[in-house]
């Protein structure tokens, strides 16, 4: 059972166009949100993340939209450039138990941006 | 090193064969997490260490999968008598407590081909 949905699986934007991505959960438990960047052969890395008491987090030209009692959140990246094609997951963990720390991930969307 | 360290980078095994994949995390970090990465299955909890005990084993996979942490640091996951369905890349996070808003930084992962 996939706790967080991510969409779209594949993504094509032009330079400096915008790049959204979309992701949903059920499990009211999670409490911190974070997107993570992937390139072929790396690791995934930490983009952004935010809690769930704010509605919007800004750093440079990547955006996370919180909408708690849609339980969805998303990811904006303006200005789109190539150097941003990548694979993006979106992730959930919970705050406290035995799962606490652990992350639920999204089954990632491929960005590609055309030049 | 500044990140997390994972070795072998690539391996290839035949099936039946045990394999041992090792974790280097980030010097102080307490928190250790392997994920699995897998084109079926995305992104997946494997099992978490806070110092050397672990104490959320729950996402491996069957009893042929293990791990251990000594001196707190370095971590080892061992595949007993492989599969092909273990075929899939081996990811290592660390983080500097065991917070869900804490950020979990990755390695780059060992990928594992199963023949």
């Amino acid at each position: 059972q996939q706790q967080v949905k991510q969409s779209p699986q594949s993504l094509i934007v032009q330079k400096g166009g915008i790049s959204i991505i979309n992701c949903a959960y059920e499990n009211t438990a999670f409490d911190y949100f974070p997107w993570y960047q992937q390139f072929p052969g790396k690791g995934p890395a930490l983009l952004i993340a935010i809690r769930p008491d704010v509605s919007e987090k800004k750093e440079g030209r990547f955006t996370i939209s919180f909408n708690k009692s849609a339980k969805q959140f998303s990811l904006h990246i303006m200005d789109s450039q190539p150097g941003d094609s990548a694979t993006y997951f979106c992730a959930a963990s919970i705050g406290r138990g035995s799962t606490l720390g652990r992350l639920y991930f999204g089954r990632g969307t491929q960005l590609t941006v055309w030049p | 090193g500044a990140g997390v360290s994972q070795s072998p980078s690539n391996k290839v095994t035949e099936k039946g064969k045990d394999v041992e994949l090792r974790c280097d995390p980030i010097s102080g970090h307490t928190a250790l997490y392997w994920y699995r990465q897998s084109l079926g299955q995305g992104l997946e909890f494997l099992i978490y260490f806070q110092g050397n005990s672990a104490p959320d084993k729950s996402g491996l996979p069957s009893d042929r999968f293990s791990a251990e942490r000594t001196g707190g640091s370095v971590s080892t996951l061992t595949i007993q008598r492989t599969q092909q369905e273990d075929s899939a890349v081996y990811l290592c996070a660390s983080s500097l407590v065991r917070i869900s808003n804490q950020p979990q930084h990755f390695g780059d992962g060992t990928r594992l081909s199963i023949l």
